[in-house]
């Protein structure tokens, strides 16, 4: 079965910098790639999707980028604000099947 | 469009008990899927659907069960509960085909069985 890895350390960056989390994943290349947000209490909320045949999406200040061949998407926050603390998920999709990794907190200092 | 719609919020079983999750959406999504989330944990996939009538497992699917008669339900039961479940479920959808949009999920339910 496809196994999904994100850094499950905390992620602590300053205000202004940029955010860089990783996904790995073991198998099969999915349609889509997705980065999802999670507030504590909330459901997850929906940012980027990259499709297996992309290498970059971006969308305001965040970007991610999609490498079939080494199996990873790295997932950019830049110019970061407090306001983008969260945790961050990595999701595949192959056609109605959403696996997802177990996130990467990112806590972002004034 | 009320997007999502989980029901209950809150429940707390005793074991053995059996109840069903709701999960209702009205963006006339194909997919639909359910999760479960532990403390400190990602998501994990217990069944899902690509449209009515037709189900499959996720991840972690034994002790519960779903069905998927109309394209705007999918329920998931709990047939005989057991602590093990105690878990945040959530419900998501999307549409089929190519997408510029991942999934909508639902505001969760918290679930204890004692």
């Amino acid at each position: 079965s496809q196994k999904i890895e994100q850094n499950s350390e905390a992620l602590n960056i300053q205000e202004g910098k940029t955010a860089t989390l990783t996904c790995n994943y073991t198998n099969y290349s999915p349609a889509y790639l997705q980065w999802y947000r999670q507030d504590p209490g909330r459901g997850p909320v929906f940012l980027l999707l990259i499709r297996e045949n992309e290498k970059e999406k971006r969308k305001e200040r965040l970007k991610v980028t999609f490498d079939t061949t080494l199996k990873q998407s790295l997932f950019h926050i830049t110019a970061s604000q407090p306001a983008d603390s969260a945790t961050y998920l990595c999701a595949l999709d192959s056609w109605g099947k959403l696996q997802f990794g177990s996130g990467t907190q990112v806590v972002v200092t004034p | 469009n009320a997007g999502v719609t989980q029901t209950p919020k809150f429940q707390v079983l005793k074991t053995g008990q059996s109840m069903t999750l709701q999960c209702a959406q009205d963006m006339n999504h194909e997919y639909m899927s359910w999760y479960r989330q532990d403390p400190g944990m990602g998501l994990r996939l217990i069944h899902y659907s690509v449209g009515a009538g037709i189900t499959d497992q996720g991840e972690v699917p034994n002790g519960y069960n779903v069905s998927r008669s109309t394209t705007e339900d999918f329920p998931l039961r709990l047939l005989s509960a057991a602590p093990s479940q105690t878990s945040v479920y959530f419900c998501a959808s999307r549409l089929s085909g190519e997408i510029n949009y991942g999934y909508t999920f639902g505001s969760g339910t918290r679930l204890t069985v004692v």
